[in-house]
């Protein structure tokens, strides 16, 4: 089955810092990428979609200059959060949509853990 | 905007018994997606069941089944001979076929418990 990958799983950053995080499409391209958040106990809350070679379509509410989405290439996105603060420690879990026709699936990453201190 | 209903935080079974969790939903649009998915301790989504608005037939997957009820806009999950291993949250989920409206709308979860 299709395989979603994120790099990396967990990261422990500084405050004011910068942190760059992968998702990979291992198996298949995917047109349209998803990025999520979940805080403890939460549902996923949408951040944003990318979509290959094209800027990111952010909800309401989520900073793009915070939150910088690049979609370079059909198996790749990354998020990176700039100037981190405590308050965007939280769980982020990317999803992919395959290229293929009218495919109705997103398949999920495993999420990556962000602690800033 | 569609809007997904998971009116029960918590919910528990004892092993083999069957379950049943419930979602509403809103939308005005006629033809859509809707899913389950479990999330475990590990936190990664895995896809339980799926069902399309326009099939009146209603999604099984072994154990797992759904009732759609279109006209009430309801998508209960039906786990039957709970396991240990279903322990987890189940997130109920909306997709619009709207083209370039491809974002899942999520519920707010129901957390499974399964009793030895």
């Amino acid at each position: 089955g299709a395989v979603v990958s994120q790099h990396p799983s967990w990261v422990i950053c500084k405050s004011g810092t910068s942190v760059k995080i992968e998702c990979r499409s291992l198996d298949f391209q995917a047109t349209t990428m998803f990025w999520y958040r979940q805080f403890p106990k939460q549902s996923l809350m949408l951040m944003a979609t990318s979509n290959e070679g094209s800027k990111a379509t952010y909800e309401q509410g989520v900073e793009k200059d915070k939150f910088l989405i690049n979609h370079a290439s059909l198996t790749l996105s990354t998020l990176t959060v700039t100037s981190a603060h405590p308050e965007d420690s939280s769980f982020y879990i990317c999803s992919a949509r395959d290229l293929v026709g009218l495919a109705t699936e997103q398949y999920f990453g495993p999420g990556t853990r962000l602690t800033v201190t | 905007a569609q809007t997904v209903t998971q009116s029960q935080p918590e919910m528990s079974v004892q092993e083999a018994e069957t379950v049943t969790l419930s979602c509403t939903y809103d939308t005005s649009e006629s033809d859509y997606y809707l899913f389950w998915y479990k999330q475990p301790p590990s936190r990664q989504m895995i896809l339980v069941i799926r069902q399309e608005a326009y099939k009146q037939q209603n999604a099984t997957e072994n154990r797992f089944s759904v009732n759609f009820q279109k006209a009430a806009k309801s998508f209960s999950l039906k786990i039957s001979d709970s396991q240990l291993g279903d322990a987890a949250m189940y997130f109920c989920a909306y997709r619009s076929l709207i083209q370039g409206a491809q974002k899942l709308v999520f519920g707010q979860g129901t957390r499974l418990t399964i009793n030895p």
